[in-house]
């Protein structure tokens, strides 16, 4: 089993909707997380950090479920500016450990 | 704040060659990382420095070096290039943070082709 996995996508969703997808990882001690997007051949801007149950940014919630061991991104009323592939990342035993996911790759059409 | 810089943007390399990229950030951040991302997939940790002078591999070291001189600085080196590095490297950086860390933030990545 991967540390942190991500279904891949593509996600193909119309403007307007709400898309929701998630990333579970493995190490119960992991105690923040965060959501990074990446633009095709761009490198990776922190999108929200999650430290406690979850976080909210207008559109954008993240929730995190330590029980089942997952963290969600939800994003509301997508915009065509949201296509982009979403990083989910999970911190290790010590500050600097980061443990990636592969990403999911969310299109949004108009 | 410049953030964290990385050059070149674009290189094409000879099999064999040598280069080096370079990293720097100005936000006195003790962590650096380097990164490779082939395409369509997630990032990989070549190397990751603590603080000045301490270095550490990651999961995929062979080929490269690193150095820590100074806190800003933070190169990677690869001695004999071979097409497997081609790829797109990002360095990226950050603080301790408290208890529960801080996130990275990443300079805008080299465009690396060996052939």
């Amino acid at each position: 089993r991967k540390e942190v996995e991500q279904d891949p996508g593509p996600f193909n969703v119309p403007e307007g909707a709400t898309v929701a997808f998630n990333c579970t990882y493995s190490n119960s001690a992991s105690q923040s997380f965060f959501w990074y997007r990446q633009d095709c051949r761009k490198e990776p801007k922190l999108l929200m950090s999650v430290y406690s149950s979850g976080n909210e940014d207008g559109r954008f919630t993240a929730q995190l479920n330590r029980a089942s061991q997952y963290i969600s991104l939800l994003i509301r009323d997508s915009k065509l500016s949201d296509s982009a592939t979403y990083l989910c990342v999970a911190r290790g035993d010590s500050n600097y450990q980061l443990i990636w996911g592969a990403g999911t790759k969310l299109i949004i059409k108009p | 704040n410049a953030g964290v810089t990385q050059t070149p943007k674009f290189r094409i390399l000879k099999i064999g060659q040598s280069m080096t990229l370079q990293c720097t950030q100005d936000m006195n951040h003790n962590y650096m990382y380097w990164y490779r991302q082939d395409p369509g997939m997630g990032l990989k940790l070549i190397y990751y420095s603590v603080g000045a002078g301490i270095t550490d591999k990651g999961e995929v070291p062979n080929g490269y070096n690193v150095s820590r001189s100074t806190t800003e600085d933070f190169p990677l080196r690869l001695e004999l290039a071979a097409p497997s590095q081609t790829s797109v490297y990002f360095c990226a950086s950050s603080s301790p943070g408290d208890r529960e860390g801080s996130p990275l933030h990443f300079g805008n990545g080299t465009r690396l082709t060996v052939t």
